[in-house]
């Protein structure tokens, strides 16, 4: 069974651009949940979605946003990158929804804003 | 405010010795208590994970000591192997959230 594969690996961008990162769930999973790891502030959620829905949003500002496909498949996206967006960005994967369940989470996209 | 406090945040121990981390939490709500074990340039993983309704879940070398009334749990790995040289991070959520809440991370080195 494949498990969690998140594209790309790396980026590198300049401050002011726009990026999209993907995230490809585990077959039958439905929920894919975000957080952002950096060295500073740990791992931090930044957002859920169950069946193409947000379930759930963290503190972080309006220019992080995903969006989920009909195949589970998600992307998030962040807007204005900032120096401070530098992070570990990791999906995880679970089959329901709810914290409740197992989170299986990716290898993570390392981007890096210049 | 931190919803789950790990500590230590580093940790050395000799081959074939004990390493103990633990992580105590607040809320209440929370019923589900995972480990992730992540090395470097990697996502964490699923190491173990137990429910509140047992005090103790083992698995091969490692096992998940649960204290209800202290709202308190921690990881014991056993017989450590310099492979088990990673960072280990303890989570919480509960049935009803959509996320976890992360300790601060461990970081073991196990010296042959």
């Amino acid at each position: 069974k494949a498990g969690v594969t998140q594209t790309p690996r790396y980026l590198i961008k300049t401050r002011g651009q726009q990026v999209t990162l993907s995230c490809s769930p585990i077959s039958g999973h439905r929920s894919v949940s975000w957080y952002q790891q950096t060295p500073g502030q740990g791992l931090q959620f930044l957002f859920e979605y169950f069946s193409e829905t947000q379930r759930n949003k963290g503190n972080f500002p309006g220019r992080f946003s995903g969006r989920q496909f009909s195949n589970s498949r998600s992307e998030m996206n962040v807007s204005t990158l900032e120096l401070g967006d530098s992070a570990l960005y990791l999906c995880a994967s679970s089959f329901d929804r709810g914290g409740g369940t197992e989170a299986f989470f990716g290898q993570g996209t390392r981007l890096t804003v210049v | 405010q931190q919803q789950v406090k790990q500590s230590p945040q580093s940790l050395i121990v000799q081959k074939g010795g004990i390493s103990i981390i633990n992580c105590a939490y607040e809320n209440t709500a929370f019923d589900y208590f995972p480990w992730y074990q992540q090395f470097p340039g990697k996502g964490p993983a699923l190491l173990i994970a137990i429910r509140p309704d047992v005090s103790e879940k083992k698995e091969g070398r490692f096992t998940i000591s649960f204290n209800k009334s202290a709202k308190q749990f921690s990881l014991h790995i056993m017989d450590s192997q310099p492979g088990d040289s990673a960072t280990y991070f303890c989570a919480a959520s509960s049935e009803t959230g959509n996320q976890f809440y992360f300790g601060t991370g461990t970081s073991l080195t196990v010296i042959p």
